[in-house]
């Protein structure tokens, strides 16, 4: 099984409200990533978690808040976000640290900021 | 550092006529190479990847590529298309840089006309 799931499919949101984005893999890959994707870009990398810690954070701003409660679960907390954080959020898993690893990405969140 | 560059950001074709997606990438090290595919409003899904070995790569759908070193290339074809392959496809090298770096080409969207 190679899938990764993310809830919701799709999200409006005022820029004064506090939402939450959900990933879950049960392939036992301990690399989790976060991505955001504008329309006919290429993704763009925001965090990794390896094994549970947050290794990277690509200057993300701090109203994006990550949090891995454990190797299945990736969650991305949003609070007074702005109109052009409307984007595509990815989620992806892999092995850590492994540079043949394959990603392998879910369906994607849809968020409206309003 | 690595890069990817797509230089088709459209590529028209008629169903059944063949098709061929172009890649070419730059690193300083070992290179390995992936092709996603993106259905509109989706994730990405892997098409296929290049670790070692064979330098021709088949993967899912009837699509494959082929590895060329010297030309540092990683071209996508596929000999006889169809409606449901219209998508952007994503050509991606991955790097260790403490954990799995992806870089992204720009993408191509293929247009298959009827």
């Amino acid at each position: 099984d190679t899938e990764v799931t993310q809830t919701p499919k799709h999200l409006v949101m005022g820029m004064t409200n506090k939402k939450s984005l959900k990933c879950e893999q049960h392939m036992g890959h301990r690399a989790m990533y976060w991505y955001k994707q504008k329309a006919k870009k290429p993704p763009e990398l925001m965090f990794v978690y390896s094994y549970e810690k947050l290794s990277i954070n690509e200057s993300v701003p701090s109203r994006f808040s990550p949090e891995c409660p454990n190797s299945s679960l990736l969650n991305l907390h949003l609070h007074a976000l702005q109109p052009e954080d409307s984007a595509l959020y990815l989620c992806a898993s892999s092995q850590p640290q492994g540079r043949t690893d394959t990603q392998y990405f879910g369906p994607g969140t849809r968020l409206t900021v309003l | 550092a690595q890069s990817v560059t797509q230089l088709d950001s459209q590529v028209p074709v008629f169903e059944e006529a063949p098709v061929e997606l172009r890649c070419n990438y730059s690193s300083s090290v070992s290179v390995y190479l992936f092709w996603y595919v993106q259905y509109p409003n989706q994730g990405l899904q892997l098409l296929l990847k290049y670790l070692s070995g064979s330098t021709l790569v088949k993967g899912i759908n009837g699509f494959e590529a082929e590895f060329n070193k010297s030309q540092t290339s990683f071209h996508l074809r596929k000999p006889s298309v169809h409606i449901s392959d219209t998508a952007e496809y994503f050509c991606a090298v991955s790097e260790l840089k403490g954990y799995q770096k992806v870089t992204f080409g720009t993408g191509t969207k293929l247009q298959v006309i009827p």
